[in-house]
């Protein structure tokens, strides 16, 4: 059975503080991706990683970088976090050029 | 810009009905389409796809169509259940960017019993 975890399931952090937020995967995929998901506004692409070592911007990268040290772990970092940056972060993986992309469960974050 | 667009927040459906949801999107590049479901408190999960070299795909009760030309698709859930009461994206591929899915901003169906 596939799947993508991630770290935290509830995190809150304060204003300024620096955010890691990690996401592991068991089936081998070369692509991982982390998007936020806010009410009326969907999922949105914040970046994305073809391979390790690798790492791509999305439509909403600012405030955020990323790192791929390992093939099946891709962690999203707040340098510092501010308040719009509460929202859920979701995380998924997917194989070669394949579309489809497996979830894992969501990290809700509040930024105080 | 909103590149692809679920323009109903919500939809209510009673049990054993056909739900209908639906998606525009403006890039004429997209070429690939996904259905993604999402409960509460959990990630999305894939539903059901389709190329734009088709117009019609099936799987069970979900049937999803694709008008190219009018820069459309629609999601069939027939009959509805009210385990399929979720959230709802659909989203677009360009074929060569490798997995890269642009989503739209979902739809909450509730399915009464």
């Amino acid at each position: 059975d596939v799947k993508v975890t991630q770290s935290s399931r509830y995190l809150v952090k304060r204003t300024g503080e620096k955010v890691f937020l990690e996401c592991v995967q068991d089936m081998d995929h070369e692509n991982m991706f982390w998007y936020r998901q806010d009410p009326g506004l969907g999922l949105r692409l914040i970046y994305f990683s073809y391979d390790v070592k690798m790492k791509e911007k999305g439509d909403i990268p600012e405030g955020y970088s990323v790192s791929r040290e390992k093939k099946e772990r891709f962690s999203l970092i707040l340098e510092s976090a501010s308040t719009n940056q509460t929202s859920m972060y979701l995380c998924a993986s997917g194989r070669g050029r394949s579309n489809e992309q497996f979830f894992g469960p969501g990290t809700r974050l509040t930024v105080l | 810009d909103q590149q692809v667009k679920q323009n109903s927040p919500s939809l209510s459906v009673q049990e054993g009905r056909i739900s209908i949801l639906n998606c525009d999107y403006t890039n004429s590049m997209f070429d690939y389409f996904l259905w993604y479901k999402k409960y509460p408190a959990e990630g999305p999960t894939f539903l059901i796809s389709i190329s734009s070299i088709k117009d019609k795909n099936e799987d069970g009760r979900f049937t999803v169509f694709l008008n190219k030309s009018a820069k459309h698709l629609s999601l069939h859930i027939v009959p509805s259940q009210p385990g399929d009461s979720a959230v709802y994206f659909c989203a677009a591929s360009e074929d060569n960017q490798g997995g890269k899915l642009i989503f739209g901003q979902g739809t909450e169906l509730s399915v009464k019993p």
